[in-house]
């Protein structure tokens, strides 16, 4: 049972390029966010999908966009890098409402 | 909004007890988390806690809900070097889709 994998695990993107992290879940969640972690902020809210068909906008959702594939997939898109973006990203699925989050591992990106 | 705090930095010797704290605002706060993150990986879920609970204890695990003061303590007796990670603590309200997460404490185990 793999529950939460994304790939790739780390990233290197000059300053405009463009990537697609990905996220897939086995653990049949309603809600996939993507979480960015910078040091001494926690973890940041950058989009969520409540279920298959919607997504929305987290806390910090600029230069970001999304995709809910279907049930088991939620990708993070990056249009045009920039180096604030440099982070450690991370997806997570929920079953429900008070259900505790399950984490993927990370992927480590570096804009330079 | 609803905001979650914790102190950044927590040093211990092993074999003592580690108490970790945490205060949030939102008062409609159904279910409170205990993570655990080590280097280079994802976060995982410790231990939670209903809100109408006062306390819960799992193995070398406590934790204590203070709803008045909106306070979360958790309690990790004989504290290891494999306890040394980043120490989450998050909140979620009934209706929200999504959970609200401290900024992390760093728990560091001394020889």
């Amino acid at each position: 049972n793999a529950g939460v994998t994304q790939t790739p695990k780390f990233q290197v993107l000059k300053t405009g390029q463009s990537m697609t992290l990905q996220c897939a879940q086995d653990m049949n969640h309603n809600s996939m966010y993507w979480y960015r972690q910078d040091p001494g902020m926690g973890l940041r809210l950058i989009y969520y999908s409540a279920s298959e068909g919607t997504t929305d906008k987290g806390e910090v959702p600029n230069g970001y966009n999304v995709s809910r594939l279907n049930k088991r997939e939620f990708s993070l898109r990056l249009e045009s890098a920039a180096p604030s973006q440099t982070s450690v990203y991370f997806c997570a699925g929920r079953g429900g409402e008070n259900s505790p989050l399950h984490f993927g591992n990370g992927t480590r990106l570096t804009v330079t | 909004g609803e905001d979650v705090e914790q102190s950044l930095f927590l040093s211990v010797r092993e074999g003592d007890s580690s108490v970790i704290n945490c205060t949030y605002t939102d008062s409609s706060s159904t279910y409170l988390y205990w993570y655990k993150q080590e280097p280079g990986a994802g976060l995982q879920l410790l231990t939670y806690i209903f809100s109408n609970m006062d306390m819960k204890q799992d193995q070398r695990l406590t934790v204590l809900l203070n709803k008045k003061d909106k306070h979360l303590s958790l309690r990790i007796a004989d504290t290891q070097t494999g306890d040394s990670a980043i120490y989450f603590c998050a909140e979620s309200e009934g209706s929200a889709r999504q959970l609200t997460f401290g900024s992390g404490t760093q728990l560091t185990v001394l020889p």
